[in-house]
């Protein structure tokens, strides 16, 4: 069964330094999103990535983050300058056109 | 804007008991509605979804979701659950499935099974 596979599975970094977050999304989905989900709290949109380029952020998504499929089948997060409070487990998610959105197992980002 | 409550942050159940948790979403039309589950230290993994037509759903693990209009919910249910039924368990809404949509998550169910 095809999955979207994510790298690393747990990154610790210091506090300002820059983080690349990895997604193997499903190869023939169309549209790419990242979600977050700070410890105990509830899973957040961040972006959408459709057509090589965003078609939605949060408020949460600013300029500290980007978002790039460099090679067509990778899906990176960027964070600039890490702060404490981008602590979190990050999720990649890809969708079809007609089919719902399957998630991968998680980054846990821990930033010290 | 869409929205979703679980108003249910942590349920226990017995093993073998059946099991019921809430979500209400807000949404002007047409919602497409989901239950997620979340083991510890893993990722997302979609039980059901409903798009349209049966408002009874069947999903993976012998779980089933009730989608009532005129109340906004969309309960997940479950007959008799077992120990490996642990986990959290996140409705979510989105506003279409054909295309470029977002999911709204609620807040989560923490489900405890004790012997």
């Amino acid at each position: 069964e095809p999955e979207v596979t994510q790298t690393p599975s747990h990154q610790v970094t210091q506090m300002g330094q820059e983080v690349i977050l990895r997604c193997v999304p499903i190869s023939n989905h169309l549209y790419f999103y990242w979600y977050r989900q700070i410890l105990g709290q509830k899973v957040e949109f961040l972006v959408s990535f459709y057509n090589n380029e965003i078609s939605e952020k949060s408020e949460i998504f600013d300029d500290q983050f980007s978002v790039e499929r460099p090679d067509g089948s990778n899906f990176t997060l960027k964070i600039r300058s890490t702060k404490l409070e981008d602590s979190a487990m990050y999720f990649c998610a890809s969708k079809g056109h007609n089919t719902e959105a399957f998630f991968g197992q998680g980054t846990r980002l821990t930033v010290v | 804007a869409q929205s979703v409550t679980q108003p249910d942050i942590h349920i226990t159940v017995s093993e073998g008991a059946s099991l019921e948790l809430r979500c209400n979403y807000s949404y002007g039309a047409t919602p497409y509605l989901f239950w997620y589950v979340q083991s510890p230290g893993q990722g997302l993994q979609l039980l059901l979804k409903y798009f349209s037509g049966d408002t009874l759903v069947q999903g993976i693990k012998g779980f089933e979701a009730e989608f009532k209009r005129s109340q906004s919910s969309f309960n997940l249910r479950k007959p008799s659950v077992h120990w490996s039924d642990a986990a959290e368990y996140f409705c979510a809404v989105g506003s279409s499935n054909f295309g470029n949509e977002k999911l709204t998550f609620g807040t989560g169910t923490r489900l405890t099974i004790i012997p």
